[in-house]
């Protein structure tokens, strides 16, 4: 597709039950990135990928959050055991990163969310 | 480490009038910055961005913004309110390289008919 794409969109996990968010980046961007959005906030990093290798995780809030982009594709954020506080907009945003600083600064396209309620 | 602070959590404009949504930052090297616009159900969409070119930057749908680096300001601004502009919007700071985005808690623009 164009764009970015997330699924599902939407997701109801009961406490204690683990869930996985998947991220379609758009074609041949190397860069992928996974934000969180609490209600009534700005998104939050959560973790980086260049290609298949995650260059930085600090975001991720515990260790119940796992990302991985095995194939440099395609994107999975899996959440382990979830609690009420993981309810949130989940994003995830690509790019093309080329030209990463020389002043050609790589845009992120953003998907358009999987909502998790946690319940 | 970079943050960014958007002054008003709502601001609310009659249609035809002045938006201007504000945006201060900070960072310990030069920053990139960007407006984002978010309807409703949908992802962010980028409306400008500043990347150390022309300090005033014109985006899509009318809006503007400059960067002033004495006032560690990036202020959204658009001449005349429409109705369709009625969204948030996301301030958000990054470095060079582009590995993240920190964004602000947003503000969300309310436009009266």
């Amino acid at each position: 597709g164009a764009g970015v794409s997330q699924s599902p969109r939407y997701k109801v996990a009961k406490r204690g039950q683990d869930v996985a968010l998947r991220c379609d980046p758009i074609s041949g961007h190397v860069s992928l990135f996974w934000y969180q959005q609490a209600l009534g906030q700005g998104p939050e990093f959560l973790t980086y990928f260049q290609n298949e290798a995650q260059l930085d995780k600090s975001g991720l809030p515990s260790d119940r959050f796992f990302a991985e982009r095995p194939e440099g594709s395609v994107s999975t954020l899996k959440i382990q055991r979830t609690q009420q506080e993981d309810s949130a907009v989940y994003l995830c945003a690509s790019s093309l990163a080329e030209g990463a600083g020389l002043g050609i600064y790589p845009e992120a396209f953003f998907g358009q969310g999987t909502r998790l309620t946690v319940v | 480490a970079q943050s960014v602070t958007q002054l008003g959590s709502h601001v609310s404009v009659s249609e035809g009038a002045l938006v201007l949504l504000r945006c201060n930052y900070s960072s310990s090297v030069p920053p990139y910055l960007f407006w984002y616009v978010q309807y409703p159900n949908q992802g962010l969409q980028l409306l400008l961005k500043y990347t150390s070119a022309a300090t005033l930057v014109k985006g899509i749908n009318g809006f503007e913004a400059e960067f002033k680096k004495s006032e560690t300001s990036f202020h959204l601004t658009k001449p005349s309110a429409h109705m369709s502009d009625a969204a948030e919007y996301f301030c958000a700071v990054s470095d060079p390289y582009g590995n993240k985005l920190v964004f602000g808690a947003g503000t969300i623009l309310r436009v009266k008919s």
